[in-house]
Formats: C-alpha cells, sequence, structure tokens
C-alpha cells in the first residue's frame, strides 16, 4: 500500500512564527503536492512539484514556499504565519499518468 | 473562477437507498474525473474514477456517469450504508504528465441508519 505521511496531525503556531510542514512518500512517486481544504472551499493547490528539485505554483501560492530536495520528501514553508492561514493541509503523491493522487492525513495547523 | 462545482454542500439518505452526488465542470479540456471521500481529520482517500471518452464506470455499489455534453458528472452510491457518511469531492483532470487535480467543494453525505 502506498503511504504518505505528514509530519504533525495538529500544530499551534504563533503569528509571524516560521512553520515547516512535511510530508514523505513511499512509493518512488514522481509528483507531489500540498493542498489546503476550507470549509466551503474544498480542496485548492498550493504548489506541486514533478521532480526533484522542481517547484510549480498551484492556485494560492501566496505566502508559501515549498522544498524537495530529495524524491520521497516535499515541505511547505510557512515563511511568516498569519492568521489567514491558519487550516487543514494535506499533502498527496501520485506516479506519472491520469492516476489517483494518494493524500497524508492532514495537518491541522492553527495560527494564533 | 470555480471550475468543479458541488452545489449541494450536504445530502441526507435512508440507509439503503440511493445516493445520488452531483458536480458540474466548466473546462471542455479535463479528460479525466475522480471521486474522492474524506472522514473528519483523515485525508481524502480515491474512489472511483472515469476518463472522458467513457459515460460510465461501476465498482461495486458506486457507478460514476458522465455526461460531455453537459459538463457533468454524478456519484451514484447503491445501496448506501451508514460507513458512506463522508465529505465526497469531485475532481477534474488536466491532461499532461503533472497530474494536477482541480478540486469541487464536497458535498456531505449523510446516511441516516
Amino acid at each position: 500500500d502506498v503511504k504518505v505521511t505528514q509530519s504533525s496531525r495538529y500544530l499551534v503556531k504563533r503569528t509571524g512564527e516560521k512553520v515547516f510542514l512535511e510530508c514523505v512518500q513511499d512509493m518512488d512517486h514522481e509528483n507531489m503536492f500540498w493542498y489546503r481544504q476550507d470549509p466551503g472551499l474544498g480542496l485548492r493547490l498550493i504548489y506541486f512539484s514533478y521532480d526533484v528539485k522542481m517547484k510549480e505554483k498551484g492556485d494560492i501560492p501566496e505566502g508559501y514556499s515549498v522544498s524537495r530536495e530529495k524524491k520521497e520528501r516535499f515541505s511547505l514553508i510557512l515563511e511568516s504565519a498569519s492568521t489567514n492561514q491558519t487550516s487543514m493541509y494535506l499533502c498527496a503523491s501520485t506516479t506519472g499518468g491520469p492516476f489517483e493522487q494518494y493524500f497524508g492525513p492532514g495537518t491541522r495547523l492553527t495560527v494564533t | 473562477d470555480q471550475q468543479v462545482k458541488q452545489n449541494s454542500p450536504s445530502l441526507s439518505v435512508q440507509e439503503g437507498r440511493i445516493s445520488i452526488l452531483n458536480c458540474d465542470y466548466t473546462n471542455s479540456m479535463f479528460d479525466y474525473f475522480l471521486w474522492y471521500k474524506k472522514y473528519p481529520a483523515e485525508g481524502p482517500t480515491f474512489l472511483i474514477s472515469i476518463s472522458s471518452i467513457k459515460d460510465k464506470n461501476e465498482d461495486g455499489r458506486f457507478t460514476v456517469f458522465l455526461n460531455k455534453s453537459a459538463k457533468h458528472l454524478s456519484l451514484h452510491i447503491v445501496p448506501s450504508q451508514p460507513g458512506d457518511s463522508a465529505v465526497y469531492f469531485c475532481a477534474a483532470l488536466y491532461g499532461g504528465a503533472t497530474n494536477k487535480l482541480i478540486f469541487g467543494t464536497g458535498t456531505l453525505l449523510a446516511v441516516q441508519p
């Protein structure tokens, strides 16, 4: 079974802090994604990566950056957390082609 | 602009009856559609998919129908079970190697025993 793990299930940070969210997948997938899920808005794509050291902006990249130094690991960085970044963050991975994405359990981030 | 729309935020169905979840899209370039199920405090899990060259795909109790002319797809669950209670997201895929999915806003299905 594909496994996608995220470093924390729940996280509370203060406004202005730098926040790192880590995601690791164990299936040698090329593509990895970061989403945020908010009520009434569904899942919105923040950033994605289709190869090591490659990254592409998604629909809502403002206030975020990413890092992919190894194929299995994709990090989301909030440079200076703000209260409007309080959300559920979901990481996903998939191999090439029209195949379904596999999601991690999510990180519930609260910024106070 | 929401390219994938789920206009019903919630749906309540009796156990054993049919659940029909609907999804509309605006971009005719989408070539693959997927449904995901999400329980609270868990990540979404893949349920069923359909290519744009088909109009129906079935997997056990789950069937997805695609009407390309209407840019509409629906997920049928028959018979519905209490364990099906979850948020259901439809998603559309742009062609190409990056597998970028566009998700709808989700429909909360409640199956009453």
